[in-house]
């Protein structure tokens, strides 16, 4: 099974900071790489779709990178509603099945 | 306007079964792949199993792999997930998503809590 890694698990910052996240698979996947942002109580929102798409209606401080085995989000100028849990997520295109990675929660500094 | 609601949650003892549901609305539901998803409180999001739109692929997380099982009714624009010998760990809230590779829709989820 592909394994995810995703780090930091939790990040301080500041309004208007630019942060990023990453995320790492233990073998190639290709750009299979979601994003997703979760907040308290709610249901995960689909933010950037295979590495560097961004999902209609995001807005565009949300980016993506990457290809292979490393991937990035960035947020490049953090807002006071993007403090919330961030996930990644790949897709095993051989199996059907998707995997998380361990999330990253961003909190106000 | 995509709506997905899951049902079928509760508290149920260590052992016994639940079976889930999630009514789809908004789109056309045969023509996707749809996932369930569970997080434990407190805890992050884990995959727990995929359908392709016609059931040709199915596919469980080794967690629950023998235990539950996916299934959908296209005819009634419903997803279900039969849980059968459910032990603590599978205390959860579960959620039904839409799509293959990307999750692009998300129901609000139903609770499981599995307690003697």
């Amino acid at each position: 099974d592909i394994q995810m890694t995703q780090s930091p698990s939790s990040l301080s910052a500041s309004v208007g900071d630019r942060v990023t996240i990453t995320c790492r698979a233990s073998q190639d996947i290709s750009n299979y790489l979601n994003w997703y942002q979760q907040k308290p109580g709610k249901a995960p929102k689909l933010l950037i779709y295979d590495a560097s798409n961004l999902e209609t209606g995001v807005p565009s401080r949300f980016s993506g990178g990457g290809s292979g085995t490393d991937f990035t989000f960035t947020v490049s100028s953090l807002q006071p509603e993007d403090f919330a849990t961030y996930y990644c997520q790949q897709y095993d295109n051989l199996r059907g099945a998707v995997q998380f990675g361990q999330g990253t929660r961003l909190e106000i500094k | 306007e995509v709506q997905l609601v899951e049902s079928g949650g509760g508290l149920v003892q260590p052992g016994r079964s639940l079976r889930l549901s999630c009514a789809a609305s908004g789109f056309t539901f045969g023509d996707n792949a749809m996932h369930w998803v569970r997080q434990a409180p407190g805890k992050g999001l884990e995959w727990v199993s995929a359908i392709t739109w016609n059931g040709g692929i199915i596919d469980y997380a080794d967690s629950v792999k023998g235990r539950f099982t996916i299934s959908r009714d296209n005819a009634k624009n419903s997803l279900y997930l039969q849980m059968n010998s459910l032990l603590p760990e599978d205390t959860a809230l579960y959620y039904c998503a839409k799509g293959l590779a990307r999750l692009g829709y998300w129901g609000q989820g139903t609770l499981v809590t599995v307690s003697s």
